[in-house]
């Protein structure tokens, strides 16, 4: 059974770059899309952006020019970068995965970390 | 993008009742709609894929139905693990996009 836990810091300055790890234990990581989703208090949530496991990644083209999703396969982890971030950017943000042929099915979360965004 | 609509925003029900949330899509997207449940803290679960697909391990109150651009999902008969949050999403185009979720509670 294939688990994935968030970790990073819970405050992050304004103007500042939120930094996050997912790392991914009890399953293969190849053949899957590594996804960051996120959901700001009282709202929807936003797909922020995915990396196959080649290394190739699509991003929100609303976040498009901040946003930077990276992996590590030898480690099993793949990571989140987003600048220049608002108080906007507060949120839980949640690692996901989805199988290669349905890339945005996300059958696997972590719980979710709460990014905070203050001075 | 995509806007997926759902309504109710919240839902209050009894054990054992028989409920239904729709989710509404601004253009048709096929059957490209999945619903999810979450609760606080907890990992979010997909449910329901395709529109009517149930995932494996998930009861069979659950089902889902629909196509184009309205969608529902239905809870045959409310379990008391069933209250949390359930929202749909469409993966018919990128972004993905989901709905606001609806807060099912108990009354």
């Amino acid at each position: 059974q294939v688990q994935l836990q968030e970790s990073g810091p819970g405050l992050v300055k304004p103007s500042e770059t939120l930094s996050l790890t997912c790392n991914v234990s009890g399953g293969s990581f190849n053949s899957f899309f590594w996804a960051w989703i996120r959901q700001p208090p009282g709202k929807e949530l936003e797909w922020i952006g995915h990396v196959y496991y080649s290394g190739s990644t699509t991003y929100n083209p609303s976040l498009k020019s901040r946003v930077t999703i990276s992996l590590d396969a030898s480690k099993k982890q793949f990571s989140l970068n987003l600048s220049s971030v608002t108080a906007a950017d507060t949120a839980i943000y949640y690692c996901a995965r989805a199988w290669a042929h349905v890339r945005h099915n996300f059958d696997s979360w972590g719980q979710g970390t709460l990014v905070t965004v203050t001075s | 993008d995509i806007q997926m609509t759902q309504s109710p925003s919240s839902l209050s029900a009894s054990v054992g009742d028989r409920v239904t949330i729709t989710c509404r899509a601004s253009q048709t997207i096929s059957t490209y709609l999945n619903w999810y449940q979450y609760k606080p803290g907890q990992a979010p679960k997909l449910l329901i894929s395709e529109a009517s697909t149930l995932q494996s391990g998930v009861p069979s109150r659950f089902s889902g139905s629909g196509s184009g651009t309205e969608f529902t999902l239905t809870i045959s008969s409310l379990q008391p693990e069933d209250f949390a949050t359930y929202c749909c999403q469409q993966t018919y185009s990128t972004p993905p996009t989901f709905g606001q979720g609806t807060k099912l509670e108990i009354k």
